[in-house]
Order: C-alpha cells, then structure tokens, then sequence
C-alpha cells in the first residue's frame, strides 16, 4: 500500500544552524505535500505545503523542496531557534492522506 | 471560531469497556479524520467523512472501532470492547477542503485501557 518514509527520526542540531528533514513516498499520484509541527503536548499544525505543480516554496525561514520525478520531498529550516524544538511531520496525499512517522527536532543551545 | 473541539480530553477505563470519543468540527468545514497516535505507530488515519458520508475506513483496525457522524457538527468513535493496545491519544480533525487541504486539529483524546 501507499507508504510515507520520513528521516532522521532524530535530530539535533545547534541553535542558530539549518535542519533539514527529507521524506520519500510511494504513491505517484499524490499531489499535496503538507508539513505538520506537534510540540509537546500539543496538537499538530499545518507549517508549510506544497503541491505538485511547484518545486519550491518559502516562508520566512522554512522552506520546502519536491522532486516528483524522485518521489522526495524535504523540510529546511534556517537560523533555528528553541521554539522550533518539536516533531514534525510530512503527509502525501492524493485521495487519502497519508503521514511519516515524525521527526522529533531539538535545538541544542 | 473554538476550533475543533474533542471531548472527553482524558479517558481511563477498563479492558472491554465501551469507549466513546466526540468531535465538534469548525463550523463550514464539509470533512472530518480520525486518527489515532502512538509512539510506535505514529499518526494513523482510522477513517474520514466528507458531507457526514464515510468515504475511507481502511484505517479502521478492526471491527471493534466504529464511526458514525449522524450530522455536520457531531462525530462519535467508538471502541466497544477496549483493549490495552487501543491505549493512544485519538485526534479529530477537520478541513474545508479534505485530504489535498490544510487539516485543523482538535486537542486529542489521551485514552488509557488498564
């Protein structure tokens, strides 16, 4: 069945560097691609999406990046700050959204 | 506008006790999920509504979760008997425009089966 693959599950990075977070998906009809923050606790929410008419789009410091013809897409958040300390989450969907199993990001002082 | 809004927000009960979880969509919005979430599984899709019909419940684990949404602004799931392994926080959500949208999560419900 359709599959969502998302890495690091893991990651560490220092305050004030970029984090990048990369999903593949399985489904070459997917079309949407959001991208989903739950910190701790919390509920998830809708950062960032992209569809796949588009390569590239930014706001402020994320930015997403898709390359249908690989099936990737990837997370880049620049100038982290402590608040960006939280899972996040990609999705691919067409009819039927389906979501990775979550990046849990800390931003190290 | 409150948001979604999920109820009870805690649930303890006991193993084969009937377990209901209540949804309240934002106001317009003509889909509604469920899905379930734990820290070996991740965020599951149980099962979603477009226009109060069901139109995916592949998700559902087993015959032992049910789904109803009997008009736009209430939806019920409902697990009947629970068991342990249905321990996990159950997130409804909703959204004007389904699966290819922005999806607007109520808080969860952090359900433990004993």
């Amino acid at each position: 069945g359709e599959n969502v693959e998302q890495h690091p599950s893991t990651l560490s990075v220092q305050e004030g560097d970029s984090a990048v977070i990369k999903c593949t998906y399985s489904d070459s009809a997917s079309n949407y691609f959001p991208w989903y923050k739950q910190e701790l606790g919390k509920r998830p929410q809708l950062i960032i999406d992209i569809r796949s008419n588009v390569g590239e789009k930014k706001d402020q410091r994320i930015a997403v990046t898709l390359n249908k013809t690989a099936k990737h897409f990837s997370l880049h958040i620049t100038e982290t700050q402590p608040e960006d300390s939280a899972v996040y989450f990609c999705a691919a969907s067409y009819d039927k959204i389906i979501f990775g199993k979550g990046t849990r990001l800390h931003i190290l002082p | 506008d409150a948001g979604v809004i999920q109820s009870p927000r805690h649930e303890v009960t006991e193993m084969g006790q009937e377990v209901t979880l209540r949804c309240k969509p934002i106001s317009g919005h003509d889909y509604l999920f469920w899905y379930r979430q734990t820290m070996m599984r991740g965020l599951e899709l149980l099962i979603y509504f477009n226009n109060n019909v069901p139109i995916d419940d592949s998700g559902m684990p087993e015959d032992r979760f049910s789904a109803k949404m009997p008009n736009a602004s209430f939806s019920t799931l409902k697990i009947q008997p629970s068991e342990p392994r249905d321990s996990a926080v159950y997130f409804c959500a909703s959204s004007p425009s389904g699966s290819r949208g922005t999806q607007y999560f109520g808080p969860g419900t952090r359900l433990l089966v004993l």
